[in-house]
């Protein structure tokens, strides 16, 4: 099966302008979930999505960050307006309802606000 | 609330040398304790995890971790270093869905 694919890979991107990253979950997978690692720092919980619906939201940083998922398939997470303190790598991740954290990550996007 | 400490951000052992990676948690409820793994250019890749049962838990690539409650560890072993093991390595500790990290571990193998 195909795994969780994020795109761009890299995006570098002045401050002020807007970026989008895009996640395809695991087909038939219903939770999906987005990750933030700051360079250096621990990897951090932005939100979860059960089907298109935002089941906890509780680690977005602040209201220039929206998430979406239309239909209950891929997310998208878009920046707007993008702060140097973005800059870091995106990860997201999708799994099947209730399965113990059976989580499958993709590969990440670097972000870079410069 | 639930947290994750990592011993060390970088650690060095030779190849063919015991692999030892530290990770203390701290958690109200009874955890679900991970340990992952990042490849460079590469997604996290699970290595093992503890739910219930047994507390000696065995993963891929010769990887295991002793789920210890008294101690609030969770340390990761393999008993001998290969090439292929350079990565940085994560544990984690799970609640309501979401995934609380430590900052990771940066395993280099020496030849």
């Amino acid at each position: 099966e195909a795994g969780v694919t994020q795109f761009p890979s890299h995006s570098v991107i002045e401050k002020g302008q807007t970026v989008t990253l895009r996640c395809d979950p695991i087909s038939g997978h219903d939770n999906l979930y987005w990750y933030r690692r700051v360079m250096g720092k621990e990897i951090k919980f932005l939100l979860h999505f059960v089907k298109e619906s935002k089941q906890d939201e509780s680690g977005m940083p602040n209201n220039r960050f929206l998430a979406e998922r239309t239909g209950g398939t891929y997310s998208t997470l878009k920046v707007q307006p993008a702060e140097l303190e973005d800059s870091g790598v995106y990860f997201c991740a999708s799994s099947q309802a209730r399965t113990g954290y059976g989580y499958t990550f993709g590969s990440g996007t670097r972000l870079t606000v410069v | 609330a639930q947290s994750v400490t990592q011993l060390g951000s970088h650690v060095s052992v030779s190849e063919g040398a015991l692999v030892l990676l530290r990770c203390n948690y701290s958690s109200s409820v009874p955890p679900y304790l991970f340990w992952y793994v990042q490849y460079p250019n590469q997604g996290l890749q699970l290595l093992l995890k503890y739910t219930t049962g047994a507390t000696l838990v065995k993963g891929i690539n010769g990887f295991e971790a002793e789920f210890k409650k008294s101690e609030t560890s969770f340390h990761l072993t393999k008993p001998s270093a290969h090439m292929s093991d350079a990565a940085e390595y994560f544990c984690a500790v799970g609640g309501n869905e979401k995934l609380t990290f430590g900052t990771g571990t940066r395993l280099t193998i020496i030849p």
